[in-house]
């Protein structure tokens, strides 16, 4: 199974809105509403910010959302703020009863 | 407060196995609404799922790593355990392990803090 796309980095200044994009196929993003977002820090394992496409867990905030059209789901960040700056992977469920990873992007908040 | 935590040799040699474990505290490993994976990441790369368990033992592997890997459960201890056989220097990575929510979904929810594993003679 080949990974999700996502761009490798991305880059915003605080108070803006970034979005990730996550491309798939109709065997994964596009066949499922099982796709979630993970942010890592340095060092730290990954955090659940969004599942289910744009379901956010208790305690993640609101400048967080997510959503889906065909086959690329997206991460929206708004009000960027310094402690942002991390690692983003999004995942999907797959045709094959597997999971797939994105590669990953890097946000810097300039 | 779920925790998970990863245990086992830090360092492999190449073609051996590598072998880690899971426990799980604050939670019993017996539901049917999780089942538990292991996901790794190489130093400086992105994630990998390698595979899950649920508490039945039925498994779910990475078909790129399937041949070499094994996933078990022990609900006793309540913990759960990865084989990596065959292992080479691209099997370095820290790898993690997690809950992932099962019951019409599919999201990991808890993860374990991550333990190093290198490859070396």
């Amino acid at each position: 199974q080949s990974a999700l796309t996502q761009p490798a980095s991305v880059s915003g200044s605080p108070g803006q809105s970034i979005t990730i994009s996550c491309t798939g196929t109709s065997s994964d993003v596009g066949g499922y509403n099982y796709v979630s977002w993970y942010q890592q820090h340095p060092g730290k394992a990954p955090k659940l910010m969004i599942y289910d496409v744009s379901n956010r867990p208790s305690g993640v905030s609101n400048r967080f959302s997510g959503s889906k059209s065909g086959n690329t789901a997206s991460l929206t960040i708004s009000g960027l703020q310094a402690e942002d700056e991390a690692d983003y992977y999004c995942n999907s469920y797959t045709s094959s009863s597997t999971l797939v990873f994105g590669g990953g992007t890097k946000l810097t908040v300039l | 407060q779920l925790q998970l935590q990863e245990s086992g040799p830090g360092l492999v040699k190449p073609s051996e196995t590598l072998s880690l474990t899971c426990t799980v505290s604050g939670g019993s490993i017996s539901s049917s609404s999780y089942y538990w994976g292991w996901i790794r990441q190489p130093p400086g790369k992105g994630l990998e799922w390698i595979g899950g368990i649920f508490y039945s033992g039925s498994t779910y592997y990475n078909p790129s790593l399937k041949s070499r890997v094994t996933i078990s459960v022990d609900t006793s201890k309540n913990q759960f355990s990865l084989r990596l056989s065959s292992v080479t220097a691209a099997d370095t990575a820290v790898y993690y392990c997690a809950r992932m929510a099962a019951a019409g979904t599919r999201y990991f929810d808890y993860w374990g803090q991550g333990t190093l594993v290198t490859v070396s003679s």
